[in-house]
């Protein structure tokens, strides 16, 4: 059954430098989103990305982040100078089409920031 | 504001009885609903869902049920397993593109 991955599993990292999450979703999936989960609270939406652009996105995403798709495969989120509240579970989802169904989910980057 | 919660924090239930998870949503406008698991150190995984002209949609083992009413939404497994056991989570979709998530009920099987 095709899955979404992730790399890293774990990333450890200083405040202020910057650090790339990848993913690569689901072949043929066109739909692409990013969430994180601090530890012990709800899963919370970050930014979701079709046709190479933002088609929405929370408060949570500000000028720190930023997305992208390098490659036919890759879909990465960078945090430009992470901060302590930055430690989080991250993880990529991927759908076939934003209306309908499910997005399926990676397993996640934990990224903790010291 | 955007609101999805859930009533329990954690559900203790004996193998074999049936489980009933539930969740609050705000927003009327909403027209899409999912339940997702969540087990220890994975991604949420896609149980569920159900759209608001329904009142109640069933999968292998479980269903779901929809109050619009009331906004409330409901997960029922049957015959409740250990490999059940996991953190369970309502979404509500706001908008084609946005998955807003409810804060998780654990569920716990004994034997």
């Amino acid at each position: 059954e095709p899955e979404v991955t992730q790399t890293p599993s774990h990333q450890v990292t200083q405040m202020g430098q910057e650090v790339i999450l990848r993913c690569v979703p689901i072949s043929n999936h066109l739909y692409f989103y990013w969430y994180r989960q601090i530890l012990g609270q709800k899963v919370e939406f970050l930014v979701s990305f079709y046709n190479n652009e933002i088609s929405e996105k929370s408060e949570i995403f500000d000028d720190q982040f930023s997305v992208e798709r390098p490659d036919g495969s890759n879909f990465t989120l960078k945090i430009r100078s992470t901060k302590l509240e930055d430690s989080a579970m991250y993880f990529c989802a991927s759908s076939e089409s934003p209306s309908v169904g499910e997005q399926y989910f990676g397993p996640g980057t934990r990224l903790t920031v010291t | 504001g955007e609101s999805v919660g859930l009533h329990l924090p954690t559900l203790s239930v004996q193998e074999g009885d049936n489980s009933i998870i539930n969740c609050a949503y705000s927003n009327s406008a909403s027209d899409y609903f999912i339940w997702y698991k969540q087990e220890s150190g994975k991604g949420p995984q896609f149980i569920i869902d159900i759209r608001s002209n329904m009142d109640k949609r069933q999968g292998q083992r479980v269903t779901v049920l929809l109050n619009k009413t009331v906004k409330h939404l409901s997960l029922q497994i049957a015959a409740t397993q250990p490999g059940d056991s996991a953190v369970y989570f309502c979404a509500e979709n706001w908008g084609p593109d946005k998955l807003i998530f409810g804060t998780g009920t654990r569920l716990q099987v004994f034997p």
